[in-house]
Formats: structure tokens, C-alpha cells, sequence
């Protein structure tokens, strides 16, 4: 256990419909970041906070997509209008400015 | 755009043997890299990293190896255990922002 921790673990959902997912980072950790992974690949970046700003997002967060960390502790992360295509893990990490990044477990996502 | 690559897929190793996990990178300016260790269902789990300004960097059991010369990054891991078990992902950093980029990973499977 990292002390990231992610909910829910799996989601099921009909296409169409829209999900949020949810990241508790290590509470001292300035930084977030999202994360997909499909089977058999690397997790690819998805988007990064430092505190509550978003600073960075990867061509691949469509406009469906929609990431927020508020207060600058948790983060969700929204996916509308859910494709089937969206089907993958969803990581959260943390890290203490550009450190090492600490991986919560996923939330896995299965669009019917 | 750039990416990391593993050499191999998968890996078969008999317990108490060393292992030899290797991963190419393509980005000169990549200045921090990382290994990870995923078992299946679970998130990414740091294993050791390494900065630019050094070529060796020894953790409990294993080894991380950079060559800068011919963009190469190798893990070593001593006497395998049936627990080292897992999918490898080397990453590298590219900026001071944190984005990792993952390569696809090699499945390191251990024969008792």
C-alpha cells in the first residue's frame, strides 16, 4: 500500500453514460497526476495538478474528459459520455514536487 | 513522439538466478529515470531511479544501470525470487514537470 488510494476499484457502465472517478494522494504531496492503462501497455500520462492548478494535459484528455483537485488533496477525474474505447485503468500517482511518483491501485474501467 | 521501449516482452528466469531487464530510451534530455514493478490488478510500484549525472545506483537487491552513450537503462535484479514475479516498466522524465513516459513493459516470470 502506497497510501494513494483510489475509488471505486472497478466501474462497469453502459456507453454513453458518464463516470467519475476518485484519488486520494499522500497528504503531504503537492503534486497529481492521472494516468491510463490499457492491457498489456504502459500507463500513458493523462494530466497533472500542483496544488489545485492543472498544469499540464496530454492531447489523449479528449473534452469529455474532465480532471479537478479542488482544495489541492483529492482529485476526480470525469469521463462524459463514455465511449467503449474509454475501457482501460485509471491510475492516480502522487509525488513531493518532481519526485518519485507513488501509484495508487486503479480504478478499472469497463465501458459495455 | 519520443518514447521508451523494452528489449523483450517476457523474461524466464530460474529462481536464485540474476535477472537482466534492459530498456532503450530515445530522449537525450531525459534527465531522471525510473522502474517500476506491477503485479497484475495493482498499480505501478516504485522499485529504484536513477538521475542523469550518474551511471550506477544500487538498492536492496537490485541495480540500476544507465549508459548515456547509447541511450540504454537496465535492471538487475540478484538471486530472483518467486515474488520478483511481475511486469517491469522503465520510464523516463523529460522535464522538471514530472510526466513520466512509460515503455510497454517486460514480464519477468520465475521457474521454481
Amino acid at each position: 500500500d502506497t497510501g494513494v488510494s483510489q475509488n471505486p476499484r472497478h466501474k462497469i457502465t453502459k456507453r454513453g453514460q458518464n463516470v467519475t472517478f476518485r484519488c486520494d494522494p499522500i497528504s503531504e504531496h503537492n503534486r497529481l497526476y492521472w494516468y491510463r492503462q490499457t492491457l498489456g501497455q504502459g500507463p500513458e500520462f493523462l494530466t497533472y495538478f500542483q496544488n489545485e492548478a492543472q498544469l499540464e494535459k496530454s492531447r489523449l484528455l479528449s473534452d469529455r474528459f474532465s480532471a479537478e483537485r479542488p482544495k489541492g488533496s483529492f482529485s476526480t477525474l470525469e469521463i462524459q459520455r463514455t465511449e467503449q474505447g474509454d475501457s482501460a485503468m485509471y491510475l492516480c500517482a502522487s509525488s513531493l514536487s518532481g519526485n518519485e511518483q507513488f501509484f495508487g491501485p486503479g480504478t478499472r474501467l469497463t465501458v459495455l | 513522439g519520443e518514447s521508451v521501449g523494452l528489449h523483450l516482452p517476457t523474461l524466464s528466469v530460474q529462481e536464485g538466478d540474476n535477472s537482466i531487464i534492459n530498456c532503450a530510451y530515445s530522449n537525450s534530455a531525459s534527465d531522471y529515470f525510473i522502474w517500476y514493478k506491477q503485479e497484475s490488478g495493482k498499480g505501478p510500484q516504485f522499485i529504484i531511479d536513477i538521475r542523469s549525472n550518474m551511471d550506477k545506483r544500487q538498492g536492496q537487491r537490485v541495480t540500476v544501470l544507465l549508459n548515456k552513450t547509447v541511450k540504454h537503462l537496465s535492471l538487475q535484479i540478484a538471486a530472483t525470487q518467486p515474488g520478483d514475479s511481475a511486469v517491469y516498466f522503465c520510464a523516463e522524465k523529460l522535464d522538471n514537470t514530472g510526466k513520466l513516459i512509460f515503455g510497454q513493459g517486460t514480464t519477468l516470470q520465475v521457474k521454481p
